[in-house]
């Protein structure tokens, strides 16, 4: 049973380019979360997808922006990077949005 | 806004101590309660979680966490730390129902256990 799995697990930007993240969820599970954990913190909440749709969101930006597919896979965007989007970048899964979260290895974001 | 509190940025322990990370929350409503554990190298594990019943939780390891709410906190704790328990711990929270499927980290308690 794969458990939840993000690509690429590493990333090096310039300031103003444009990234995506992807996060395929734990079989089984239908809604996608997206952290943010810079270094030296805790995780914090960017977005979360249910049934394709952009179910919560916490204080990032319009740059961030997602997307959920049929399979339940999800990508995060960010657009007009800055350094100090510089972050691990972490997808959780659930079954339904208020069960217990699974997170995925996540994806190292570097923006020089 | 909400937020949560881990009141011990890093531990330094000697094997077989015993141990008790704080974690403290602000929201006053119905809560779900977690702790996750990052193993160096490692993805976040859930370690433990409250959601409802015995205050008293147990979880994988050894670890156990005893919500408190009229003090708002749910310490995690550990008669016995072996070196393998070297790793950073997260205590999160979640406002219980509705919509509000999304996690509140605090900042993180960083455990080094010495052999």
């Amino acid at each position: 049973d794969a458990g939840v799995t993000q690509s690429p697990t590493h990333l090096i930007k310039t300031r103003g380019q444009q990234v995506t993240l992807r996060c395929s969820p734990k079989s089984g599970h239908d809604t996608v979360s997206w952290y943010q954990q810079a270094l030296g913190q805790g995780p914090q909440f960017i977005f979360q997808y249910y049934e394709e749709e952009e179910r919560q969101r916490g204080n990032f930006p319009d740059r961030f922006s997602g997307h959920q597919f049929p399979n339940y896979s999800s990508e995060l965007n960010v657009n007009a990077l800055l350094l100090g989007d510089s972050a691990l970048y972490l997808c959780a899964s659930t079954w339904g949005v208020t069960d217990t979260q699974y997170f995925g290895p996540g994806t190292r974001l570097t923006v020089l | 806004a909400q937020s949560v509190s881990q009141h011990n940025h890093h531990v330094i322990l000697s094997e077989a101590a015993s141990l008790e990370l704080g974690c403290n929350y602000s929201y006053g409503g119905t809560v779900n309660l977690f702790w996750y554990v990052q193993y160096p190298g490692q993805h976040l594990q859930l370690l433990l979680k409250y959601f409802s019943g015995d205050p008293l939780v147990k979880g994988i390891k050894g670890f156990e966490a005893e919500f408190i709410k009229s003090k708002f906190s749910f310490n995690l704790r550990k008669p016995s730390v072996q070196w393998s328990d070297t790793a950073e711990y997260f205590c999160a929270v979640r406002n219980y129902g509705g919509s509000q499927g999304n996690l509140i980290f605090g900042k993180g308690t960083k455990l080094s256990v010495k052999p």
